[in-house]
């Protein structure tokens, strides 16, 4: 199964907005609304962020918030801070126990 | 403290075989489905099996017939045996907890190196 398709970079400034798009197909995304992101620091354990396309856990400030539209989820960051600064991955169940992740965006912080 | 903690990575030569392990604390660890995910240098993520909280185990196609997932409930414990160890099994490997189709805590992972 392909991996869903995410842009291999993004940027902002401080305070400004980012949105990362992910990009499946019918059989994953477009099939389920169970996408998830993951914010990942190198070195650390990656953090759930957005799960069920739009749901935050808690404590995940509502900077983050989520998307579907078709096949394509996004995450935007909201009021960009230095922290946000890492690798984000989405994820989507594609049936069968299965899922699918993303290539990964590493944001930048201008 | 709700943590997961992976062990067991290292150099190994192709072929060969490594253990890893993984400490749950701070949760019901008996209550939850668990997975083995791993990174590939530059790549992305990928699953490569699971394991249900009644000990039903599952595989990816890149792994079956050559790496094995258990679980020790009462150590609060999920293993990986991997034998037959390829290059293309370099990678940091997660420990992760499954719950209601999302992944909701890692571990920060442990580097298998396979090269001779």
């Amino acid at each position: 199964q392909s991996a869903l398709t995410q842009p291999p970079s993004a940027s902002g400034s401080p305070a400004q907005s980012v949105t990362i798009s992910c990009t499946g197909t019918s059989s994953d995304i477009g099939s389920y609304n169970y996408v998830s992101w993951y914010q990942h620091h190198p070195g650390k354990a990656p953090k759930l962020l957005i799960y069920d396309v739009t749901k935050r856990p808690s404590g995940v400030p509502d900077r983050f918030s989520g998307s579907k539209s078709g096949n394509t989820a996004s995450l935007t960051v909201s009021g960009l801070q230095a922290e946000d600064e890492a690798d984000y991955y989405c994820s989507s169940f594609a049936g069968n126990s299965n899922y699918v992740f993303g290539t990964g965006t590493r944001v930048t912080v201008l | 403290q709700v943590q997961l903690v992976e062990s067991g990575g290292g150099l190994v030569k192709p072929g060969g075989s490594l253990r890893l392990s993984c400490a749950a604390s701070g949760f019901k660890f008996s209550d939850f489905y668990m997975r083995w995910i791993r990174q590939a240098p530059g790549k992305g993520l990928e699953w490569i099996s699971y394991i249900t909280s009644d000990r039903t185990t599952f595989y990816g196609d890149s792994v079956k017939g050559r790496f094995s997932i258990s679980r020790d409930n009462a150590k609060k414990s999920l293993y990986l045996q991997m034998d037959s160890l390829r290059a293309e099994d370099t990678a940091v490997y997660y420990c992760v907890r499954e719950y209601f189709y999302r992944f909701d805590l890692w571990g920060q992972g442990t580097l298998v190196t396979v090269s001779s």
